[in-house]
């Protein structure tokens, strides 16, 4: 049983581009939330999406915008990166059928910006 | 407002040495779920236990203890007998009414470092 994968792993863009990370949800999951871990820092939540929607978004800039597929998986784009954007993003998966209240994390993207 | 406080910063332990890791939680509701996970090096974070606010029935799964106390809003994870495996940032989070849509909320971490 897979568990939470995201990809790539590492990433290194400049200051201004854009970027996007993705993330398949552990198999039966139908919810996925994405959080933020600056370095020495508890993850921030981003936002949640169920049903190809946004559910829930935490306090971040519109330039975090994200989709959800049919599949389940899901992106995590960031425009006009700034230096302040370096961190590991983790995707969490959940059901919603458990109403959410246990998560599964992936490995997470670590992404410099320079 | 929600929010998880994990006091420890670093803690140092000589294996086999117990080590108790503090957590205090403040939310409103009256329904919510508390979580402590393990990020090794690696970076993904290990589920360790779930805890919902209507079972403060502590709870042991095998080195590892779990206090949870609601009159002093905490839920303190102790490891007995450390080992150098255990060497990892712990975090304490807290989740609120289930519901679609909810959020994880984070403490800052506590790093531990069980020296053999």
């Amino acid at each position: 049983d897979a568990g939470v994968t995201q990809s790539p792993t590492h990433l290194i863009k400049t200051r201004g581009q854009q970027v996007t990370l993705r993330c398949s949800p552990k198999s039966g999951h139908d919810t996925v939330s994405w959080y933020q871990q600056a370095l020495g820092q508890g993850p921030q939540f981003i936002f949640q999406y169920y049903e190809e929607e946004e559910r829930q978004r935490g306090n971040f800039p519109d330039r975090f915008s994200g989709h959800q597929f049919p599949n389940y998986s899901s992106e995590l784009n960031v425009n006009a990166l700034l230096l302040g954007d370096s961190a590991l993003y983790l995707c969490a998966s959940s059901l919603v059928l458990s109403q959410n209240t246990e998560a599964f994390f992936g490995q997470g993207t670590r992404l410099t910006v320079v | 407002a929600q929010k998880v406080t994990q006091a420890q910063t670093e803690i140092s332990v000589v294996e086999k040495e117990d080590v108790t890791l503090d957590c205090v939680y403040e939310t409103r509701d009256t329904t919510y779920y508390l979580f402590w996970y393990k990020q090794p090096p690696s970076g993904e974070l290990v589920f360790l236990i779930r805890r919902n606010s209507f079972d403060e029935q502590n709870e042991i799964s095998g080195r590892y203890s779990w206090n949870f106390q609601k009159s002093t809003s905490s839920f303190n994870f102790t490891i007995t007998a450390s080992q150098v495996v255990d060497s990892a940032v712990y975090f304490c989070a807290l989740s609120e009414a289930p519901s679609i849509g909810n959020q994880f909320y984070f403490g800052t971490g506590t790093s531990l470092t069980v020296i053999p």
